[in-house]
């Protein structure tokens, strides 16, 4: 089975400090892995996929399988990022489950002025 | 326009009520799911349905019953709502055609209160 996990539901930093959202995943083979935003009002969108290896909007994240994580980074925080964030997975082509996403729970970040 | 355009954008309904929520979508993506957001759960998977005669149970089926009725349409039937079902409904689109997946289109989302 394939599980997203976002240990922190809340996060808050002030403008212009670093800030990570921490994603873990589990799944046994080689996942597809994305990040999704959604600012207030919004609907859902696609941020990054780790396969793409882009930064959008200064974030990057890098997907580390020895510790099956895939956080989310932006050296600078501005205000405008204060969103929902999710982390996804998707089983890896081939299988069964290629394409359907897994999303965590989900990390709510306010950055402060 | 939108890609993916759910109605209603909202609902209030009684309990045991039928009540369906409709997608439809002018992005001609084989691929549309059904989820439901709830506040420190996440996105959880209702239905999925990876082409018009292909449905498939998500994590919380229960309570729920889909009908892809045409490529770019998808909708959610509640049989008979319960207050617990009351959650932000979000529909998505995919596709696997072209330089291979993409993730995700979402729509605007249904906000349904049961009562």
């Amino acid at each position: 089975a394939q599980r997203v996990t976002q240990p922190e539901k809340l996060l808050s930093v002030f403008k212009g400090a670093p800030v990570e959202l921490k994603c873990n995943y589990s799944y046994s083979g080689s996942p597809e892995l994305f990040w999704y935003v959604q600012y207030s009002r919004q609907r859902l969108q696609l941020l990054l996929r780790h396969i793409s290896r882009e930064s959008i909007k200064g974030f990057t994240a890098d997907l580390n399988k020895g510790e099956t994580s895939f956080h989310l980074k932006k050296p600078f925080a501005q205000e405008e990022d204060s969103a929902m964030y999710y982390c996804a997975l998707s089983g890896n082509a081939g299988g069964t489950s290629y394409g359907k996403l897994t999303f965590g729970q989900g990390t709510i970040l306010t950055v402060h002025p | 326009d939108a890609d993916v355009t759910q109605t209603p954008r909202n609902r209030i309904t009684k309990t045991g009520k039928r009540i369906m929520l409709e997608c439809s979508q002018t992005k001609g993506h084989d691929r549309m799911y059904w989820y439901r957001q709830d506040p420190g759960l996440g996105l959880q998977l209702i239905y999925y349905s990876f082409d018009v005669k292909d449905i498939n149970k998500g994590e919380i089926s229960d309570g729920y019953s889909v009908s892809r009725q045409a490529q770019a349409k998808f909708s959610l039937s509640l049989e008979s709502a319960i207050p617990n079902q009351t959650a932000l409904y979000f529909c998505a689109t995919s596709d696997l055609r072209g330089k291979g997946y993409h993730g995700y289109t979402f729509g605007s989302g249904t906000r349904l209160t049961v009562v």
